[in-house]
């Protein structure tokens, strides 16, 4: 049982690059999110899923895409990098709804736009 | 929606000494508080949580006590071990939110 897994571990872009950060959980969790971590400011809600073809924007939405074709899989797309994306990034999931479950986080994705 | 003030925002302490962090949140709605510890470039993990039927959790040397008339929480630890070096994270919901609202965080160093 492998929890919550992210690829890459860290990743430098340049300005106006796209990618994609993995998100796998292997729990069989509906909810799955995505939160920036950046310093003196915790952990901001990107986005986050209640199940497979249902995603929503959290707090911090511009500038990235989500999709959930599989229970498993929770895809972070950023369309055009900008330096202000600079920051370290968690995925998460949880058995149920968000706002109760304990949260599951993933090892986090370092990501640096230059 | 929810706002989670976190205080201090860095914690110095001497070992065997305790530690005290507070957390103040603005919805009297919400009913959960789970207190997460991040260590040095790890993944945050669930030590606690309290939800608002009880007033203190206790789990050996951490609790949590919760004062919902004034809307806090505190995270207490006791006889601290440099182990308990790490950043801790407050926050706050309720079932049918969207997600946990996350305080800033406090950064604890225990001095051996």
């Amino acid at each position: 049982n492998a929890g919550v897994t992210q690829t890459p571990k860290f990743q430098v872009l340049k300005t106006g690059q796209s990618m994609t950060l993995q998100c796998a959980q292997d729990m069989n969790h509906e909810y799955m999110s995505w939160y920036r971590q950046d310093p003196g400011m915790g952990l901001r809600l990107i986005h986050y899923s209640v199940g497979a073809g249902i995603t929503d924007q959290g707090e911090v939405p511009n500038g990235y895409n989500v999709s959930r074709s599989t229970t498993e899989d929770f895809p972070l797309r950023l369309l055009s990098a900008a330096p202000s994306q600079t920051s370290v990034y968690f995925c998460a999931s949880s058995r149920s709804g968000g706002g109760t479950d304990t949260q599951y986080f993933g090892p986090g994705t370092r990501l640096t736009v230059l | 929606g929810e706002n989670v003030e976190q205080h201090p925002s860095t914690l110095s302490v001497q070992e065997g000494d305790s530690a005290v962090i507070k957390c103040t949140y603005s919805d009297s709605a919400s009913n959960y508080f789970p207190w997460y510890k991040q260590e040095l470039g790890k993944r945050p993990q669930l030590i606690i949580d309290i939800r608002s039927n009880v007033g203190e959790k206790k789990d050996q040397r951490i609790a949590v006590t919760l004062n919902k008339t004034a809307k806090h929480f505190s995270l207490h630890i006791t006889e601290t071990q440099p182990e308990d070096s790490a950043v801790y994270f407050c926050a706050a919901s309720m079932r049918g939110r969207r997600a946990l609202t996350f305080g800033s965080g406090t950064r604890l160093q225990v001095q051996p």
